[in-house]
């Protein structure tokens, strides 16, 4: 069984305030790891696909980092608006394109 | 981008009955299409994985006779509870892939059984 964890589970920040959270996965056969943001009532959008070490990618507001050799990955949210409330899922994925999720984590922006 | 439906969004059934949920991608050709439950304050859980023509691939722990999985098409794959139990209750959701890695999902389902 793969542990993907996600913390913290629950955050509350205020309007322009800049975030971040984190994933860890397994660092043993990796393949890419996977960011979605989901919004309640509405389907996960994917936000990432990282798939190489020391990868950084970033759109608009957010960007995540990859470390496959220790296992974890971050997500950043600068400057946090309401519209950002949502939980951020990550999920890990070997080979074969499975993906195991984490547990979420649910970002509340006050306005 | 890539859309995925799922429907209903919302059922409420009695013990024993059997419920199908359908999940279709609108605009793109889905070669393989997942299917996740997830209860109350837990992960997303993969319980398989279909593709166009051929039988399901599930995963260890769901029971195939009980969750009856089609996928007919290229656009449409469908999910069936046969005579759902309370504990079946769940949120069930979809998701779709063409050829790339990036998986689509659907807003998801919600199953109550009484």
């Amino acid at each position: 069984i793969l542990n993907v964890e996600q913390s913290p589970q629950s955050l509350h920040v205020q309007e322009g305030d800049s975030t971040n959270f984190t994933c860890s996965f397994p660092s043993s056969n990796f393949y890419a790891l996977h960011w979605y943001r989901w919004e309640t009532a509405k389907s996960p959008e994917a936000l990432f696909v990282m798939t190489l070490n020391g990868d950084e990618k970033k759109k608009g507001r957010i960007s995540a980092t990859l470390n496959t050799k220790e296992g974890y990955s971050y997500l950043y949210i600068k400057g946090s608006q309401p519209e950002d409330s949502a939980t951020y899922l990550c999920a890990f994925v070997v080979a074969g394109n499975m993906l195991t999720f984490g547990g979420g984590t649910r970002l509340m922006v006050k306005p | 981008g890539a859309v995925v439906s799922q429907h209903p969004s919302w059922v409420i059934c009695k013990s024993g009955t059997s419920v199908k949920i359908e999940c279709r991608s609108l605009d793109f050709q889905a070669t393989t299409m997942f299917w996740y439950r997830q209860f109350p304050k837990q992960s997303l859980m993969l319980m398989a994985t279909s593709n166009e023509g051929s039988k399901a691939t599930y995963e260890q722990g769901v029971e195939k006779d009980k969750f009856l999985i089609n996928h007919a098409s290229l656009t449409l794959s469908t999910l069936t509870v046969t005579s759902a139990h309370p504990e079946d209750s769940s949120f069930y959701i979809c998701s779709a892939r063409d050829q790339g890695e990036e998986q689509f999902f659907g807003p998801g389902t919600r199953l109550t059984v009484l």
